[in-house]
């Protein structure tokens, strides 16, 4: 069965730092691009980050840009978003998703998620 | 960035009634779109993906249409485990954008 696991959410205090992790399984990691992607309490989905199959390319959404690191570690199927200066908006509920290619493009796979907040 | 403004933004139906929601996009993304259901504390789900090729798996009721700047998802009989909310995703260019939702509700 293709899944991702999430981990690492919490409580952090703005200004604090959180690493959040995915773990994949069921299918070959390493052949795969993948995102995050938040929900803020009572609103709606946001892409968040991107990270090719072999680290060549990452994206940022501004929002995050500057703060936030995407990467992977292939050998053990985990994809990590390094969160840094962590301001009271980021708190959400933060998915990792697969990137298909090829005629299924885009994002076929989904987490269950893990929430951050960030409060004092 | 490309920008989605999908609407409505709530729909209240009943089961049975058929839906559709649309999205447009800022400019031209060909059929970079694909539309998923989310409900809360849930895994989102792609239900279409290629503007209107239906994942995998997805009930033949729901269905799309689309290309360019305007997009449309129906579900053509609603059933009691549609009630969700819906978000387009246009992946044609980065940033990738959502729309901002549409949540079905019961009348």
């Amino acid at each position: 069965e293709v899944q991702l696991v999430e981990s690492g959410g919490g409580l952090v205090q703005p200004g604090g730092s959180l690493r959040l992790s995915c773990k994949a399984s069921g299918f070959s990691f390493i052949n795969y691009s993948m995102n995050w992607v938040r929900q803020a309490p009572g609103k709606g989905l946001e892409w968040v980050s991107y990270i090719a199959s072999s680290w060549s390319i990452r994206h940022y959404a501004d929002s995050v840009k500057g703060r936030f690191t995407v990467s992977r570690d292939n050998d053990k199927n985990s994809l990590f978003l390094e969160m840094n200066s962590l301001r009271p908006e980021d708190t959400a509920v933060y998915y990792c998703a697969r990137v298909r290619f090829g005629a299924a493009y885009g994002m076929d796979v989904w987490g269950q998620g893990t929430t951050v907040t960030v409060s004092s | 960035d490309i920008q989605m403004a999908q609407s409505p933004s709530s729909l209240s139906a009943s089961v049975g009634d058929k839906i559709t929601i649309t999205c447009r996009a800022s400019q031209g993304i060909g059929n970079g779109l694909e539309w998923h259901q989310h409900k809360p504390g849930k895994a989102p789900k792609r239900l279409i993906h290629g503007a209107t090729d239906l994942q995998s798996g997805v009930p033949s009721r729901f269905s799309a249409s689309g290309s360019g700047t305007e997009f449309s998802l129906t579900i053509s009989s609603l059933q009691p485990e549609d009630f969700a909310t819906y978000y387009c995703l246009q992946h044609s260019s980065y940033p990738w954008t959502f729309g901002q939702g549409t949540k079905v509700e019961v009348k």
